[in-house]
């Protein structure tokens, strides 16, 4: 398996521009968290899903900022339209329910809004 | 969840044994204790995680007291490779998702 696929891995934009963000979990996963790391926040949790189903979206910081799992191989988080305090690294996870054990996260990818 | 304290960051000589403390006082009886860990630039990675008795895999050991109030993480030969931030974290298995604190960033030294 190939892990959990995030891209872009990078992302440059320039403010008020929509941008979409990638995921594919691990085959099998049945949970997805999408998670964004700054310096000042650490780790934070932004929404997760459970058999495709958004469970929990209070960590999402305003309403430009919306998540969708169409199946259980593909996850989007979108931002729209961006801000430069969007700038993060965001993080994608998968496991086979919300527990803690067997998350595995992708790569990350770095968004940087100017 | 219970609230989990680390010091912010240590170091360790190369091929030392590493020990990562974490003080998890308010703990409850159904709250697992879990240690992740961050290497720079990349997603982090499960380690390890136990209730009660200590636990051991091929990466570390988890030692966790007997009133269950603090652990330790034990790397027991570190290398280099292990230098990143280690998070515990503490909350029930199967029911809410990994909230992640500030962890302890170990610089493992040659």
């Amino acid at each position: 398996d190939a892990g959990v696929i995030q891209s872009p891995r990078h992302e440059v934009t320039e403010m008020g521009q929509e941008v979409t963000l990638r995921c594919k979990p691990i085959s099998g996963h049945n949970s997805l968290f999408w998670y964004r790391q700054t310096m000042m926040r650490g780790l934070e949790l932004l929404i997760y899903f459970n058999n495709n189903v958004p469970i929990d979206d209070s960590g999402m910081p305003e309403d430009r900022f919306s998540a969708k799992m169409p199946n259980a191989s593909f996850s989007t988080l979108k931002i729209q339209p961006s801000e430069p305090r969007d700038s993060a690294v965001y993080f994608c996870a998968s496991s086979f329910e919300t527990g803690g054990y067997g998350y595995t996260f992708g790569s990350g990818t770095r968004l940087t809004v100017v | 969840d219970a609230k989990t304290t680390q010091p912010t960051s240590m170091d360790c000589a190369e091929g030392r044994a590493a020990n990562l403390p974490c003080n998890h006082s308010t703990i409850s009886g159904n709250e697992y204790v879990y240690w992740y860990r961050q290497i720079h630039s990349q997603g982090p990675q499960y380690i390890i995680h136990g209730l009660k008795n200590n636990e051991t895999n091929e990466m570390a050991s988890l030692i966790i007291t007997e009133d269950r109030k603090s652990s330790t993480l034990i790397l027991p030969h570190a290398t280099l490779r292990d230098t990143a931030v280690y998070y515990c974290i503490v909350r029930v298995e199967r029911n809410t998702p990994l909230v992640f604190g500030k962890g302890t960033r170990l610089s493992v030294i040659a």
